[in-house]
């Protein structure tokens, strides 16, 4: 089985680019999460869909960050304008939802903001 | 709202020996899960034990024993017999609620020393 296909393993950006990260969850699987790791903490969550639809965003920087999963695949996480503080690891995650079903995670990706 | 406790930033064992690493957790759902999950330094995120919130045992998976204490809203990680490869990050996650949101402990970095 394949597992959290995600791209690219690393970026490096200068602040205010745009960036976008990409990530093909588990087949089957109806729960996609973003999470933010910054170096040395535990994964913040970002976003999360069920199927198509987002569930929870409370955490995301709307003003800066935005996150669509079309068709309820693949999902797409982009920054636009970037800042120093974005710098992290960006983890997609999948599951089949239910409360005793783990989620399995991506390599992630490494952004770099200079 | 949901909240996981690691307040471990860093522990020390020795290799062959036993280790408990702590987690506290609130939530007012009834219904939740718990999930372990090591990270090494190579990023990956490896889940290692679930707890659902109505197990009345506590989880076992090898080498890792899960304490649960639901009264005291706990779920130490037990590593028995420490080997070098258990040298990582160690995650503390719940998922509950609704929308089945997944969240993370600070997390703890264990040292096994031979």
């Amino acid at each position: 089985e394949a597992g959290v296909a995600q791209s690219p393993r690393y970026k490096i950006i200068e602040k205010r680019q745009s960036v976008a990260f990409w990530c093909n969850p588990i087949s089957g699987h109806a729960t996609l999460y973003w999470y933010q790791q910054i170096l040395g903490q535990g994964p913040k969550l970002l976003i999360q869909f069920q199927n198509n639809g987002v569930v929870d965003d409370s955490q995301l920087p709307k003003d800066r960050f935005s996150a669509e999963r079309l068709k309820g695949v693949d999902s797409t996480l982009k920054i636009q304008p970037a800042k120093l503080e974005d710098s992290a690891v960006y983890l997609c995650a999948s599951s089949f939802g239910q409360l005793n079903t783990e989620a399995f995670f991506g390599q992630g990706t490494r952004l770099t903001v200079v | 709202a949901q909240k996981i406790t690691q307040t471990q930033p860093g522990m020390f064992v020795q290799e062959k020996e036993a280790v408990t690493l702590d987690c506290t957790y609130d939530t007012s759902d009834q219904s939740y899960g718990l999930f372990w999950y090591k990270q090494p330094s190579s990023g990956e995120m490896i889940f290692l034990i679930y707890q659902g919130s109505y197990d009345e045992q506590n989880a076992t998976e090898g080498r890792y024993s899960l304490n649960f204490q639901k009264a005291r809203k706990s779920a130490n990680l037990v590593i028995s017999a420490s080997q070098l490869g258990d040298s990582a990050m160690y995650f503390c996650a719940m998922r509950g609620g609704r929308d089945s949101k997944l969240i993370f402990g600070q997390g703890t970095t264990l040292q096994v020393k031979p």
